[in-house]
């Protein structure tokens, strides 16, 4: 298994700023992924990050309000951009395994106000 | 377009009351149907993932199953320690790369 470790847990942000999350895993991987999970809400994927190449967006979400850098195969960051309330949300970060098996962080709780 | 459903929305069953819960799903080139454990809080916790119709995997209390169409997580004289939220996904090939999505889950809770 992969043990992925996120930063900030939680953070309380001002409206109109920016954050950027970090997550760290312990091992070398090729695939990470980002999603969000709204209040009471499942998880939707907001990109797909590759080492070496630009992440890929899904529907609905576009690089200038998430960028994601992926620098190596064991790091990569989410910028969560001019934050409005509606951006409040868990944001994971997480893995495949070499598996197949998907894995994921502990999430970083952001509220915006 | 791909498509997950779980039902029930919400579970409350008494301790040692077995119960089972349903995932149904429509997807173009299923690479695994996965079930995760999330508790208030927390990311998700992995728990199984299925391949074929057919296949069964257990893990304690907990037993999975794979249709074609649908996947059930039954749970056998369940404890007040497996409520949590139960999430089913299916990785899906989409673009040219796998990706999860993710039904709305089932919250259980298991009183004493």
């Amino acid at each position: 298994s992969a043990v992925i470790s996120q930063k900030p847990s939680r953070d309380i942000c001002q409206r109109g700023t920016s954050l950027t999350i970090q997550c760290q895993v312990d091992s070398q991987v090729t695939m990470m992924f980002w999603y969000r999970q709204q209040p009471g809400q499942s998880l939707t994927l907001i990109a797909t990050a590759n080492q070496g190449s630009e992440a890929t967006y899904e529907s609905g979400f576009v690089i200038d309000k998430f960028p994601i850098s992926r620098p190596n195969l064991t790091f990569s960051t989410l910028t969560v951009s001019n934050m409005s309330p509606e951006d409040s949300s868990i944001y994971l970060c997480s893995v495949a395994s070499s598996g197949n098996t998907i894995y994921f962080g502990e999430g970083s709780w952001l509220t915006v106000v | 377009e791909d498509q997950v459903t779980q039902s029930p929305e919400a579970l409350r069953l008494q301790e040692g009351e077995s119960s089972s819960l349903n995932c149904s799903y429509t997807v173009s080139g299923l690479r695994g149907l996965f079930w995760y454990r999330q508790d208030p809080g927390k990311g998700p916790e992995f728990l199984f993932t299925l391949y074929s119709a057919g296949e069964e995997k257990e893990k304690e209390r907990l037993k999975a199953t794979l249709t074609k169409k649908e996947s059930f997580l039954h749970i056998t004289a369940p404890k007040p320690e497996d409520s949590a939220t139960y999430l089913c996904a299916v990785n899906a090939r989409s673009g040219g790369y796998n990706k999860l999505i993710f039904g709305a889950g089932t919250r259980l809770a298991v009183h004493p």
